[in-house]
């Protein structure tokens, strides 16, 4: 079976600082790799997927992720942290077996952005 | 167009009753997905509908739980005979199929069980 770490429950950064959210993966074959974001008393929100394309991963709302296969991570990151980027987020590998699929998500990570 | 939708939004019901949970995938989605989110467990998968296949059931926590999709389309979720430990927000998703597709995430509906 395959499992994510989200190294860090809670980060809390200032605005305007680096954010980096860390992520490593078990799988015993190529991953799909997901990065998901929820906002308060909301549902999960994908920021960007790694396919295989490209190590390199950009999403929505400035956020980046880098895969690295060596090291089986994919760490989330963004220059220029912002108010508006305080939510949980949540690292994912898809499983795929017998004809099922499904996510396998990291117990998530609540970013807290300070002024 | 229209996302994944969930209702209700918030149940709360007593111990010992049942509850039904529904869900509208996104048109033209072939597959789709509940989960479960606690805050001592995280989030949980808990069954997998394909298109006609035979969902996955893995996932269930036990035979209180089951879950129907109907034409392809709207899921059911039901909890019989619910508990206190049965209280948290049950998520639904979809996708076009298998191969890491990308899965929408409705926003949940939040159970509480007194």
């Amino acid at each position: 079976a395959q499992s994510v770490t989200q190294l860090g429950s809670h980060v809390s950064v200032s605005e305007g600082a680096l954010v980096l959210l860390r992520c490593n993966y078990s799988s015993s074959v190529p991953p799909y790799l997901f990065w998901y974001v929820q906002y308060p008393n909301q549902g999960l929100q994908l920021l960007l997927k790694y396919t295989s394309a490209a190590t390199l991963v950009k999403g929505i709302n400035g956020f980046e992720a880098e895969f690295k296969k060596s090291e089986t991570s994919f760490h989330l990151t963004k220059p220029s942290a912002h108010m508006s980027d305080a939510a949980e987020y949540f690292c994912a590998v898809s499983e795929t077996q017998g004809g099922s699929e499904k996510l396998v998500f990291g117990k998530g990570t609540k970013l807290t952005v300070n002024p | 167009g229209a996302g994944v939708s969930q209702s209700p939004s918030n149940k709360v019901t007593e111990k010992g009753k049942d509850v039904e949970l529904r869900c509208d995938p996104i048109s033209g989605h072939t597959a789709l997905y509940w989960y479960r989110q606690s805050l001592g467990q995280g989030l949980e998968f808990l069954i997998y509908f394909q298109g006609n296949s035979a969902p996955d059931k893995s996932g269930l926590p036990s035979d209180r739980f089951s879950a129907e999709r109907t034409g392809g389309s709207v899921s059911t979720l039901t909890i019989q005979r619910t508990q206190q430990e049965d209280s948290a927000v049950y998520l639904c998703a979809s996708s076009l199929g298998q191969g890491g597709m990308t899965q929408y995430f409705g926003p949940g509906t939040r159970l509480l069980v007194l």
